[in-house]
């Protein structure tokens, strides 16, 4: 069954618009949460990460969302570029290095 | 570029056949994963090794099996090829330390496999 549940299935931004996508979980042994970024002929990229002892992680336009008690996620991308416009996967894991458990993916479209 | 790379690129098998994918891990990295991507899902994980042994299955039959090399190239195996195996497959490598801790797993470009 799926272990990581995502939200929404595609997602149409305007340029310089934030972007949400949104990720729940079931297991709470999971410690590691990552969001990938997918293009078309490419492998997943990793784009960022958190553990559940912090509720929030700023890397430059991309900020992940750490909700422990409701087992959600998120990841927001803040002034959106054309150039974003990719497949975003979010995943969990128990231990970093081992079975990731991805969500179905989100396909984003910026728009300029 | 995450320095793993895989091969081949494309292929087309048909049902029944056996085939071999092969993965070259980036310099440094000890474990290696494989995943198995349908069009339009997330990757699915196949198994893990570490020190060449298999280190952790996901829901996938006997007939997908793998080989870790000393240099830490791996291999994945897919005996009895069925229509349901056409998907994008990844490898992924990482590092565990010594106290068992796992480092973050960077992806290869996958092999596009068709079986007809």
């Amino acid at each position: 069954q799926q272990q990581v549940k995502q939200s929404p299935q595609s997602l149409i931004v305007q340029k310089g618009g934030i972007s949400i996508i949104n990720c729940a979980y079931e297991n709470t042994a999971f410690d590691y949460f990552p969001w990938y970024q997918q293009f078309p002929g490419k492998g997943p990229a990793l784009l960022i990460a958190i553990r559940p002892d912090v509720s929030e992680k700023k890397e430059g336009r991309f900020t992940i969302s750490f909700n422990k008690s409701a087992k959600q996620f998120s990841l927001h991308i803040m002034d959106s570029q054309p150039g974003d416009s990719a497949t975003y996967f979010c995943a969990a894991s128990i231990n970093s290095g081992y079975a990731l458990n991805f969500g179905k993916g989100t396909s984003l479209l910026v728009t300029p | 570029e995450t320095g793993v790379t895989q091969s081949p690129t494309h292929l087309i098998k048909t049902r029944g056949q056996q085939v071999t994918l092969r993965c070259s891990s980036q310099s440094g990295h000890n474990t290696v994963s494989w995943y198995q991507q349908a069009l339009g899902q997330g990757p699915q994980f196949i198994f893990q090794y570490y020190r060449e042994e298999e280190n952790g299955r996901g829901n996938f039959p006997p007939r997908f099996s793998g080989l870790q090399f000393p240099n830490y190239s791996s291999e994945l195996n897919v005996n009895a090829l069925e229509l349901d195996d056409s998907a994008l497959y990844l490898c992924a490598s990482g590092s565990a330390r010594l106290t068992g801790q796992k480092e973050t797993q960077y992806f290869g470009p996958g092999t596009r496999l068709l079986v007809l």
